[in-house]
């Protein structure tokens, strides 16, 4: 089936720690996206990509860094600097002729130990 | 920062009744999407709606869209127990492909 697949569905991480949240598409779209979403909240746009080898800063993007190396992959990590890293993190992604919309992952909530 | 502010934060009707959220955005738009959420999960796409229409629908849904207000509205008719999610609108500006989220509608509709 065709779709994005973010993984892993949990993940928690340590004090200090890098960790990175993987996303996958099979729909051949261009442009890729990383949410984050707080409990209650709306979503906020941390990194998009709209080509390979390209990645812009969205609104929150200090304590993440990203790669576009191929077009079905498009990996966020959290590095340490982000001091409040507990959230539902989205990917999502946009082709030219899907009228626009997004389509998203099933989102993978990261957790602090 | 956040484009789209939702209206009511959380709703609570009965199943049968019309559902009525709001959203109101700050600049101009291209075009304002709705989606859903439910809970723990990705968002899915509902409804698009271009600055050059003024209302649109797709099976119980209706859309309206007031550019000179900037705002939205999303009905939802005849609601069911399985309409019971989040709903957001979505904003996209100028040229690019950046999507801009509101912070949300909770609805809950109960047997």
């Amino acid at each position: 089936d065709g779709g994005i697949t973010q993984s892993p569905k949990y993940l928690f991480r340590k004090e200090g720690q890098n960790v990175t949240l993987s996303c996958e598409q099979n729909l051949n779209h261009d442009a890729m996206y990383w949410y984050r979403q707080d409990p209650g909240q709306g979503l906020r746009l941390i990194y998009y990509s709209q080509i390979v080898n390209d990645f812009q800063k969205g609104d929150i993007a200090e304590g993440y860094s990203v790669s576009r190396e191929k077009k079905e992959s498009f990996p966020l990590t959290v590095t340490s600097a982000q001091k409040n890293p507990t959230a539902f993190y989205l990917c999502a992604s946009i082709g030219a002729g899907e009228n626009e919309k997004l389509f998203f992952g099933s989102g993978t909530q990261l957790s602090v130990l | 920062s956040q484009q789209g502010e939702e209206d009511p934060q959380a709703l609570s009707i009965q199943e049968g009744e019309n559902a009525t959220m709001n959203c109101s955005y700050k600049t101009s738009i291209n075009n304002l999407q709705w989606y859903r959420q439910n809970s723990g999960r990705g968002l899915v796409h509902l409804i698009l709606i271009r600055s050059n229409e003024r209302e649109k629908h797709s099976g119980r849904l209706r859309v309206t869209l007031d550019t000179s207000k900037k705002s939205s509205s999303l009905l939802i008719t005849a609601s069911r127990a399985a309409d019971t999610a989040s709903y957001f609108c979505a904003t996209r500006a100028g040229g690019g492909n950046k999507l801009t989220f509101g912070t949300g509608t909770q609805l809950k509709v109960e047997l």
